[in-house]
């Protein structure tokens, strides 16, 4: 099975400049995730998504990001505009179903850094 | 709200040595309990879970057991390899919630030969 594809894998870009990243989940996962890991902490999450609707987003900084999954497949994240404080790794993922037994399955992160 | 707190690193080793990772939770209900290991360079990979009080999760020679009674999920490996060096994750999902998974700040560990 494919796992969770994620891109760009890095990004450098100026503060105040925009970006965005794009998810592919598995292929028949619901829920999709986008998290925040700031070097050296754990994941934030920052909004989830069951199928095309959001079931969480209340770590998100709306001011400036926003996300959308409008087909319920592929979701894009962006950042608009960017602060110092965004340079992170974003991190999408997926899960079957809302059984919490089953975990996540995260893709390999796409590195911001802002300059 | 729900929270994990894991023991800071780095956490150094010799190779064939046994190694803790201490973690605990707090959480309102009876979540699942889960580790992550993340590789230099890749994605988070879950290694074990636990979903009820007892459990036993284990995997690759780690094992973690969850302890209601301690709210306590520490992770331990008789004889760690070179090749487990690694950030540990320890992490939960709340049960009241939407499947919404919380971690602690993570532990990296350093074997060396």
């Amino acid at each position: 099975e494919a796992g969770v594809a994620q891109s760009p894998r890095y990004k450098i870009i100026e503060k105040r400049q925009s970006v965005a990243f794009w998810c592919n989940p598995i292929s028949g996962h619901a829920t999709l995730y986008w998290y925040q890991q700031i070097l050296g902490q754990g994941p934030k999450l920052l909004i989830q998504f069951q199928n095309n609707g959001v079931v969480d987003d209340s770590q998100l900084p709306k001011d400036r990001f926003s996300a959308e999954r409008l087909k319920g497949v592929d979701s894009t994240l962006k950042i608009q505009p960017a602060k110092l404080e965004d340079s992170a790794v974003y991190l999408c993922a997926s899960s079957f179903s809302r059984d919490r037994g089953l975990g996540y399955t995260f893709g390999s992160g796409t590195r911001l850094t802002v300059v | 709200g729900d929270s994990v707190t894991q023991m800071e690193g780095p956490v150094t080793l010799s190779e064939e040595a046994f190694l803790t990772i201490n973690c605990t939770y707090t959480a309102t209900g009876y979540p699942s309990l889960f580790w992550y290991v993340q590789y230099p360079g890749e994605g988070l990979q879950l290694l074990l879970k636990a979903t009820k009080a007892d459990d036993k999760g284990s995997n690759k020679g780690f094992e973690a057991t969850y302890r209601k009674e301690t709210t306590s999920f520490h992770l331990e490996k008789g004889s760690v390899q070179v090749s487990d060096s690694a950030v540990y994750f320890c992490a939960l999902i709340d049960p009241g919630g939407y499947n919404k998974l919380i971690f602690g700040a993570g532990t990296r560990l350093a074997v060396h030969p």
